[in-house]
């Protein structure tokens, strides 16, 4: 079976510090790979997605980048958060060619 | 206006209440729908998928969609206090061979004891 693991759970930085959160996929090959970040009470918001190694769309200009170094890991960045980088980040996969998305478990992060 | 509309609630019941959490959307190109579950900090789960019109049921829940109004609906039956939680429905739309989802806002439900 496939399996999602997100890391960490929770993080607090302060603004202007470096960010790595990362994700990785056990039991696939080849999977569509997705960063969302959820604000309460928006919904969810599609950052980047990526079909494989080296190949990021990002769907919303922001300070943050992604990056995908290997098949079944995704790792979101950013050089310099901002407090409005504060909010809850999901990673998901997908099959090629399916719709249905399985997410981790998320990372809630606080900037301060 | 989004594609995806959703009533946010919160949506309080009784314990055993046939519950019917609903959706809109506005993009015709729409063939197929989701409802994700998400527990309080924790990521969605999906909870069922069907495509086209008609009725899907998995257990006590049942997912409904009338595309003619462009209205989609998740039933719960006999709900429980383990079912509160909020709902996402989602539809996917196409760009290039990645697939991506366009999600509701959520609609918080309470079951309460």
């Amino acid at each position: 079976s496939q399996t999602i693991h997100q890391w960490p759970a929770t993080l607090v930085q302060p603004v202007g510090s470096p960010l790595s959160l990362e994700c990785t996929v056990e039991g696939t090959s080849n999977p569509n790979l997705y960063w969302y970040r959820q604000a309460a009470g928006r919904g969810l918001q599609l950052l980047f997605y990526s079909v494989g190694i080296g190949q990021i769309s990002s769907e919303v200009p922001q300070n943050l980048s992604a990056s995908r170094p290997q098949d079944r890991q995704f790792i979101l960045s950013s050089k310099k958060l901002l407090l409005s980088d504060s909010g809850f980040y999901l990673c998901a996969w997908s099959r090629g060619g399916r719709a249905e998305a399985f997410f981790g478990q998320g990372t809630r992060l606080t900037v301060v | 206006q989004k594609e995806v509309e959703q009533d946010p609630g919160p949506l309080s019941v009784p314990e055993g209440a046939i519950v019917s959490l609903n959706c809109t959307y506005s993009n015709s190109a729409f063939q197929y729908f989701m409802w994700y579950r998400q527990y309080s900090r924790k990521g969605p789960e999906l909870l069922m998928y069907t495509y086209s019109s008609g009725n899907k049921e998995d257990g006590r829940f049942t997912a409904q969609v009338d595309k003619s109004s462009k209205y989609i609906s998740l039933f719960i039956r006999d709900s429980q206090p383990s079912d509160s939680a909020t709902y996402l429905c989602a539809a996917p739309s196409s760009s290039g061979s990645a697939r991506q989802l366009t999600f509701g806002s959520g609609t918080q439900l309470t079951v309460l004891p």
